[in-house]
């Protein structure tokens, strides 16, 4: 079976650092991406990590390790605009389209 | 990047009744794929529509409840039959990006409410 785990909801302070967790189990891995997606919007890509390691973009980096089925997305310098759902999908055959996606964490950037 | 464009952005139906949503991609795509992000929840995957054939619809949607046409390389539509309160949700169309990445476009969605 297919199950994605992330925390629902996260509240962080404008300028800080703050890490969403992902972990899953599927019985494929073809690569995790993480999408953002504002209230009202479709989701947007933010990153994926296919191999174990870090993957930087900016002020938003991915963190993957297949072996323990894990990944993080770690945003530095919060800013308000921030704040939004970020959605942790993994792609268990080689069409992307057939992601599995989580249930969202709920971000909320604080003055 | 793709360009995706849907309509209607929004409607509300009336039970029993059917809709249409109608999607446009600005250039010729291998498969569109039809999610449904229903109120508070993430996005599950109904179906994945591919040009020339019937689409292929993931466990717990079937062809008589979302009937979908692939009549060309970059159009696809959606139909949710015989609408029920609990199809109320927003239902997106998306394609994979031309990238090694294969990271999914999206569009704007159809928000959905059923009375």
């Amino acid at each position: 079976g297919q199950n994605i785990d992330q925390p629902t909801e996260m509240t962080a302070t404008e300028g800080a650092i703050v890490q969403i967790n992902c972990t899953y189990q599927t019985s494929g891995f073809n690569g995790l991406f993480w999408y953002q997606q504002h209230a009202g919007e479709a989701p947007t890509f933010l990153s994926y990590n296919v191999l174990d390691g870090l993957e930087e973009k900016g002020r938003f980096s991915s963190f993957l390790s297949r072996s323990k089925g894990y990944s993080y997305l770690l945003l530095k310098e919060l800013q308000m605009k921030d704040s939004a759902s970020y959605l942790c999908a993994v792609a268990d055959n080689t069409n992307a389209g057939k992601s599995t996606f989580g249930d969202g964490t709920t971000l909320t950037v604080k003055p | 990047s793709a360009v995706i464009s849907q309509k209607p952005s929004r409607d509300i139906c009336q039970r029993g009744t059917s809709l249409t949503i109608q999607c446009q991609v600005d250039s010729q795509v291998t498969m569109m794929f039809w999610y449904r992000q229903q109120p508070g929840q993430s996005l599950t995957l109904i179906a994945t529509a591919n040009q020339g054939s019937e689409a292929t619809y993931e466990s717990g949607f079937v062809i008589d409840k979302f009937p979908i046409s692939r009549p060309n390389l970059t159009f696809s539509t959606l139909t949710v039959s015989n609408m029920s309160p609990e199809d109320s949700s927003i239902y997106l169309c998306s394609v994979e990006g031309s990238t090694n990445t294969g990271e999914l476009f999206f569009g704007e969605g159809s928000r959905l409410t059923v009375l």
